[in-house]
């Protein structure tokens, strides 16, 4: 009964390489994020999508392109992999309709690019 | 757009003591919540407490409270009673309707001894 999950949860591979990562959320929230966190800890907003629309587009490379299938899901594609991606990678989601703004995490996806 | 500084990069409590972490964060909104997050060595991001702007009464969380000082947009998390269990990264974070997205501070290392 998790809340939010991810797949995978550690991603190991070559550079030029292309991966996904999977989200689903299973409480029901209508707003989906990726964050990604380097190795200092700092954490950052990549995208975002509200009802299968994309609202929140950081300044992220073009190899990395969301897609969300419906609500419940978020995968993130990583085409031509390079060192510089290998972080831990967060999806979360959020009710907009909330009074709290409370957003909920997955587990996160530690991928390591060689 | 919003920012969010921790000032504190590390912090060191005994067990059974109290320990204050700072954050302050700027933002031109009128409308925004505030979060402490913790991140344990699982890496999964846990929300602590949370404080909605237009309120003034401080949140508090069991053992965890906060100082929410408006007009000096700061906002402290205090741990009571500190436990062995709360060791961890602490993340202070702050959401705005607009943006619809959490900006994070840099995180807080904090360790409990014996």
């Amino acid at each position: 009964d998790t809340a939010v999950s991810q797949t995978p949860k550690y991603l190991v591979t070559q550079m030029g390489n292309d991966k996904s990562i999977k989200c689903e959320q299973n409480l029901g929230h209508d707003t989906m994020y990726w964050y990604k966190q380097d190795s200092k800890k700092f954490l950052k907003i990549m995208f975002s999508y509200n009802n299968k629309e994309l609202i929140i587009n950081e300044t992220v490379p073009n190899r990395f392109s969301p897609k969300s299938p419906d609500k419940a899901h978020l995968n993130l594609h990583i085409n031509s992999l390079e060192l510089g991606d290998s972080a831990v990678y967060f999806c979360a989601s959020r009710a907009t309709s909330g009074t709290h703004n409370e957003q909920f995490f997955g587990p996160g996806t530690r991928l390591t690019v060689l | 757009a919003q920012t969010v500084t921790q000032s504190q990069p590390e912090m060191s409590v005994q067990e059974a003591e109290t320990v204050t972490l700072s954050c302050t964060y700027d933002t031109s909104e009128s409308n925004y919540y505030l979060f402490w997050y913790k991140q344990p060595p699982s890496r999964q991001m846990i929300l602590v407490i949370r404080q909605e702007a237009y309120k003034q009464q401080n949140a508090t969380e069991n053992r965890f409270s906060v100082n929410f000082q408006k007009a000096a947009k700061s906002f402290s998390l205090k741990i009571s009673d500190s436990q062995l269990g709360d060791t961890a990264m602490y993340f202070c974070a702050a959401h705005t309707g607009t943006a619809s997205k959490l900006t994070f501070g840099t995180g807080t290392r904090l360790q409990v001894t014996l």
